[in-house]
C-alpha cells in the first residue's frame, strides 16, 4: 500500500487476555518501528527491526511484550495477560535503507483499551 | 544517551499570533532533526526535517533552523490558523545508525478564533 498500514485500528479486550497488533510498512522500507503513546504522553520507543531482526528491544517494558517480522515485512506485537495501564495507543513506522536523513512513516495507530 | 527535550505545553494562541515551540537536544555525532505534527484523532505526519547545521527545515508556513551551536531546533510560523491546532513533536534520528528515533515529549497547540 500506500503508506503505513496498522490492524485492528481499535481494540477493546478484558484484562488477562492476550492481543495481537499487526504492522503492514511500507512496501521496500527495511526498518520498523514500534512506538506507544499512553494518553496524554509522549512516544516510547519499544522496539526497532532492521529485517527480520531485532537488534534493540530495550524499550519492550516487560516479558509480556513481544514482536516478531517475518519476511521483512509485516510485523506482530503481541501482549500478554494484558493489564489495564498497557492501554494506549499502539504506533508502527517504516524507513528506509538510506542516508538521507532517514525518515521515517509512521501508521495511524492501534488503540488498545483494556478493561 | 539521545535525547530531544521539548517546551511543555499546551500552548494556546488567538489566530494570527506567533508560534514559538523550543526544541532543545542531546546528542554524539550530527543527528537529523525533525518536527512532525499529530492533528486530532490521526497518526503522526512529518512536518519538516534538517539533516545538517545550520539547514532550515520548512513547511506550511512553519521553520524551524538546526542550530548546532546551541543544540536546538525551535519551530516557528509567523501567522498560526486554527487548523494548526495539534499536537507537535520534535526528534532527532542518526541517519548513519539506523536505531531508533528519540522523540520529545510533545506540545499541544490550540489556536482560538
Amino acid at each position: 500500500g500506500a503508506g503505513v498500514s496498522q490492524s485492528p485500528s481499535n481494540k477493546v479486550t478484558e484484562k488477562g487476555k492476550d492481543v495481537e497488533l499487526r504492522c503492514d510498512p511500507i512496501s521496500g522500507h527495511t526498518a520498523l518501528y514500534w512506538y506507544r503513546q499512553s494518553l496524554g504522553q509522549g512516544l516510547e520507543f519499544l522496539i526497532y527491526f532492521q529485517g527480520n531482526s531485532a537488534p534493540d528491544k530495550s524499550g519492550l517494558p516487560s516479558d509480556r511484550f513481544s514482536a516478531e517480522r517475518t519476511g521483512g515485512s509485516v510485523s506482530t506485537l503481541t501482549i500478554q495477560r494484558t493489564q489495564q495501564e498497557d492501554s494506549a495507543v499502539y504506533l508502527c513506522a517504516s524507513s528506509p535503507q538510506d542516508l538521507s536523513g532517514n525518515t521515517i512513516y509512521f501508521g495511524e495507530g492501534s488503540w488498545l483499551t483494556v478493561v | 544517551g539521545d535525547s530531544v527535550t521539548q517546551m511543555e505545553g499546551p500552548v494556546t494562541l488567538s489566530e494570527e499570533a506567533f508560534l514559538t515551540i523550543n526544541c532543545t537536544y542531546t546528542a554524539t555525532g550530527y543527528p537529523s532533526l525533525f518536527w512532525y505534527v499529530q492533528y486530532p484523532g490521526e497518526g503522526l505526519q512529518l512536518l519538516l526535517k534538517a539533516t545538517k547545521a545550520d539547514d532550515k527545515g520548512s513547511n506550511k508556513g512553519f521553520e524551524a533552523t538546526y542550530r548546532k551551536e546551541t543544540t536546538s531546533f525551535h519551530l516557528e510560523k509567523g501567522s498560526v490558523q486554527v487548523s494548526d491546532s495539534a499536537v507537535y513533536f520534535c526528534a532527532l534520528k542518526h541517519a548513519s545508525d539506523n536505531n531508533d528515533m528519540r522523540f520529545g515529549a510533545g506540545t499541544r497547540l490550540t489556536v482560538k478564533p
